[in-house]
């Protein structure tokens, strides 16, 4: 399965909605879609998985949505330490592609 | 606390071999699946191999079947990633990562990485 991200670069201001797209070239299994945010020098770390569900200790201005080959992560607001790299993962079937990402800058 | 330390990275001539591992602590490590994830020098993320917790299902990218094996230590609280036949464009950093249960292939918990540099 092939994961399209857009837009490649999102350029907002702290205290905007930000939306990101996730489109898969099939249909991901049980909806089996993970959320990665990754900053300069850092592992990723898990925001969100099985399409909706927040990970651990995850603030709720975090949201997934989606499910069949189209998935959304939203950011309610946005606060200066959410400006990163995001990357969708399919884990439904092998390979567990990753998305090419999408940078959120100010 | 989960921590994840992998080591093995460093220089390698195309062609050659290297040896990762990750140790795990702070987790019932036989529990859970594990996975490695590389990500080249300025470039996205990149699925590298899956490996559930009794080691039945182990999973690869294209790129690196045939030249890759995952493997697991329970005993040992340890993965492994041999490498053979590396290329210049294997050069990464490669992450372990710790799924969410026994055959779940999403990295929940992240190590900090080691850096494989295939070159001549």
């Amino acid at each position: 399965i092939v994961l399209t991200q857009s837009p490649g670069t999102l350029s907002l201001s702290p205290g905007e909605r930000a939306t990101l797209s996730c489109r898969a070239s099939q249909s991901v299994t049980s909806s089996y879609l993970a959320w990665f945010q990754q900053k300069p020098g850092q592992a990723p770390r898990l925001l969100i998985y099985d399409a909706s569900t927040r990970a651990t200790a995850i603030p709720d201005r975090f949201s997934g949505s989606g499910s069949g080959t189209d998935f959304t992560l939203t950011i309610s607001r946005l606060e200066p330490e959410d400006f990163a790299v995001y990357y969708c993962q399919q884990y439904g079937s092998s390979p567990f592609s990753f998305g090419p990402g999408t940078k959120v800058d100010i | 606390e989960v921590q994840l330390v992998e080591s093995g990275g460093g220089l390698v001539k195309p062609g050659g071999s290297l040896r990762l591992s990750c140790a795990a602590s702070g987790f019932t490590f036989s529990h859970y699946s594990m996975n490695w994830v590389r990500q080249a020098p300025g470039k996205g993320l990149e699925w590298v191999s899956s490996i559930s917790s009794s080691s039945n299902f182990i999973y690869y990218a294209d790129s690196v079947k045939g030249r890759f094996t995952i493997s697991r230590d329970n005993a040992k609280n340890s993965l492994y990633l041999q490498m053979d036949s590396l290329r210049a464009e294997d050069t990464a950093v490669y992450y372990c990562a710790r799924g969410q249960y026994s055959g779940s292939y999403y990295g929940v918990y992240w190590g900090q990485g080691t850096l494989v540099t295939v070159s001549s």
